[in-house]
């Protein structure tokens, strides 16, 4: 089955623990983003890549870093988390850049 | 980037047909615009895409005047299930233009019965 896989589902944590959200798809597609989803703001990217090491900045980058070391695997790095950074999160995949993207089910993430 | 506008709700009642427009005054000439579905601790799922004119299928039809600076997505007899946050998407097409994308804020449709 295509899918977009996110993990951990859920987590609480407390500011300037360092964690990384996994994201792994099995579509072989080469365009990966993330998002974050806050209460009236929408979707808002963060980073994107579109192909083994080549990655690049959306509309809200600062706080998060991301890898793109192979094609099936995208994770965010929170290296020092903030309460500010508490948020639906969500990985996106496609095959090219004119597609339709396919995402995960989320990553709840609650920074203390 | 296009930035994009819709409304931020919409109520109908089922069998209704539902239109939602997106505007984007500063889509460019290589832009799609395409439209997602979300439900409630979901990722959004894709419903449909166009670069002018009308596109149709299955769930909903969109509709892309000549200028492109707006699209309507119509949803033909709603259920209550169609309730969910919709989302109009303007991005580029190519690989010269990446993968920055611009997601509107959202329309709330509520389907009564």
């Amino acid at each position: 089955e295509a899918q977009v896989t996110q993990n951990p589902r859920y987590l609480i944590t407390v500011t300037g623990k360092k964690l990384t959200v996994t994201c792994s798809q099995n579509m072989n597609h080469e365009y990966m983003s993330w998002y974050r989803q806050d209460p009236g703001l929408g979707l808002r990217q963060i980073y994107y890549s579109m192909n083994v090491e080549v990655t690049d900045k959306g509309d809200v980058p600062e706080g998060y870093k991301v890898s793109r070391k192979e094609k099936r695997n995208f994770p965010l790095i929170l290296e020092s988390p903030s309460p500010n950074q508490t948020s639906l999160y969500f990985c996106a995949s496609r095959q090219a850049s004119n597609q339709p993207q396919h995402f995960g089910d989320g990553t709840r993430l609650s920074i203390l | 980037l296009a930035k994009t506008t819709q409304p931020i709700s919409m109520d109908s009642y089922e069998g209704q047909e539902v239109n939602i427009t997106c505007s984007h005054n500063n889509i460019a000439t290589n832009d799609y615009i395409t439209w997602y579905q979300q439900f409630p601790s979901q990722g959004p799922r894709f419903i449909i895409q166009g670069y002018k004119t009308k596109v149709t299928n299955e769930v909903a039809s969109l509709f892309i005047p000549a200028d492109r600076k707006s699209s309507t997505l119509s949803l033909p007899r709603v259920s209550l299930s169609d309730t969910a946050v919709y989302y109009c998407l303007v991005g580029a097409s190519g690989r010269a233009a990446g993968n920055k994308l611009t997601f509107g804020g959202g329309t709330r449709v509520l389907v009564k019965p």
